[in-house]
């Protein structure tokens, strides 16, 4: 069973707040991921990283930003949250050789 | 630009029935995945493809993938309630880039 645990859960902020979700690992694996999904529709690559201090912006611009200064942690800020972020967060990660993406649980976010 | 296409999106199908998911991407990529997610749930990988020919079965899924077709099937055999979810294919276009995922196939098992 993979191990990569998403900090909340479930989250309803008000807009204009600056929130994190956080994501961490203890697989060792270098590539971590966010993707956000809408209930029942396709995942879309916001950003992703190879190792530390390695970030890029996947397809989305979704008006965030990531960190990677340790291997197992990579968290997801959004500066200031309006009510089209209100998706859910999905965060990954994977070895260098295989790329099989394990997932973590998922956070729900609601700005309102 | 990596596209992953899947067909059906929505599959209703009656318990006992048979039946084949296709995915298709449009560039040479000898990576593909399967995913399930249920509703309201995270993803589960099921399968890892990893070179043309490239056969997994578990329980009633089975997944292939043809590269040089650019193409994966994930077939249902004698479906079941319990398949009822959502399935995703996700194509690596190289080693270091990220999952390019397809809209996903809604599967409903009715009785």
């Amino acid at each position: 069973e993979a191990d990569i645990y998403q900090t909340p859960r479930y989250l309803v902020i008000g807009t204009g707040k600056k929130i994190t979700l956080e994501c961490s690992q203890t697989m060792g694996h270098d590539k971590m991921y966010w993707y956000q999904q809408d209930p029942g529709m396709e995942l879309h690559l916001i950003h992703y990283s190879y190792g530390v201090n390695s970030t890029e912006k996947g397809d989305l611009s979704s008006e965030s930003t990531v960190s990677r200064i340790r291997t197992e942690h990579f968290p997801l800020t959004l500066e200031s949250a309006r009510p089209s972020h209100t998706s859910q967060y999905l965060c990954a990660s994977s070895d260098q050789v295989l790329t099989e993406a394990f997932f973590g649980q998922g956070t729900r976010l609601t700005v309102v | 630009e990596l596209k992953v296409e899947q067909n059906p999106l929505f599959l209703s199908m009656q318990e006992g029935k048979n039946y084949t998911i296709y995915c298709n991407y449009s560039t040479t990529s000898d990576r593909l995945y399967w995913y399930r997610q249920d509703p309201g749930k995270s993803l589960e990988s099921l399968f890892v493809l990893l070179s043309n020919g490239a056969v997994k079965q578990e329980g009633r899924l089975m997944a292939s993938l043809d590269t040089k077709a650019r193409l994966s099937t994930l077939h249902i055999t004698a479906a079941v309630h319990d398949l009822s979810a959502t399935y995703f294919c996700a194509v690596e276009l190289n080693s270091g880039y990220a999952l390019n995922f397809g809209k996903g196939t809604s599967l409903l098992v009715t009785p």
